[in-house]
């Protein structure tokens, strides 16, 4: 079975500093692998995925993840963060079996403060 | 462009009511998920379409649940007999046909309260 940790549940940071949220995952078969953002109030909007290729998968809004085998690991990062980055921010992995569905982590809350 | 919509947004009900869901997946898309969220929590996969079919149901999906694709477009999720563990805010997405990791495109969600 596979399976998702984000083990920071809350990332305060202040504005234009450095972040990185961290995602691990566990599965037996190849994976995909991918980062959403949640805006409050909002559905999931996709920043980046990993399917193969590069190891270095750049996104949307300067964010960017890079998938390490060895340590079943995706963490996302940023240079530079901005207030409105704040938001929830969740992992998941796919199988790309017959369904495709997601396994999401239990999300980390992005707070960036001025 | 239009994305996935969902309705309502919002719903409150009482305990042993039955509420119905409705989701507009993007045009050309064939695959329709529907997911469930509660709070502090990551989605969790309730249910998947492929055109009309219905071909995997989680077992978080009880008896009282019931989710249909009549004509392989909208989307509708029942619950008869709502309890309060039901309050949580369900999700329905939808993907392209074809390849492996398709992206899944969401739509704002219908927050369910069960009073």
């Amino acid at each position: 079975a596979q399976s998702v940790t984000q083990l920071d549940s809350q990332v305060p940071v202040f504005e234009e500093a450095p972040v990185e949220l961290r995602c691990n995952y566990s599965s037996s078969v190849s994976v995909y692998l991918f980062w959403y953002v949640q805006y409050p109030n909002q559905g999931l909007q996709l920043l980046l995925k990993y399917l193969s290729g590069s190891t270095l998968v750049k996104g949307i809004n300067g964010f960017e993840a890079e998938f390490n085998k060895s340590q079943t690991s995706f963490h996302l990062r940023k240079p530079s963060v901005h207030i409105s980055d704040t938001a929830e921010y969740f992992c998941a992995v796919s199988d790309g079996g017959a369904t495709n569905k997601l396994i999401f982590g239990t999300g980390t809350l992005l707070a960036v403060q001025p | 462009d239009t994305g996935v919509s969902q309705d309502p947004r919002h719903k409150i009900t009482k305990r042993g009511q039955n509420v119905t869901f409705r989701c507009d997946p993007i045009s050309e898309h064939n695959r329709l998920y529907w997911y469930r969220q509660t709070l502090g929590q990551g989605p969790e996969f309730l249910t998947y379409f492929q055109n009309e079919a219905q071909l995997e149901k989680s077992r978080l999906l009880s008896d009282r649940f019931s989710a249909e694709r009549p004509k392989g477009s909208f989307s509708t999720l029942e619950i008869q007999r709502t309890e309060q563990g039901d309050s949580a805010m369900y999700l329905c997405a939808s993907s392209p046909p074809a390849g492996v990791g398709e992206t899944q495109y969401f739509g704002p969600g219908t927050r369910l309260l069960v009073l």
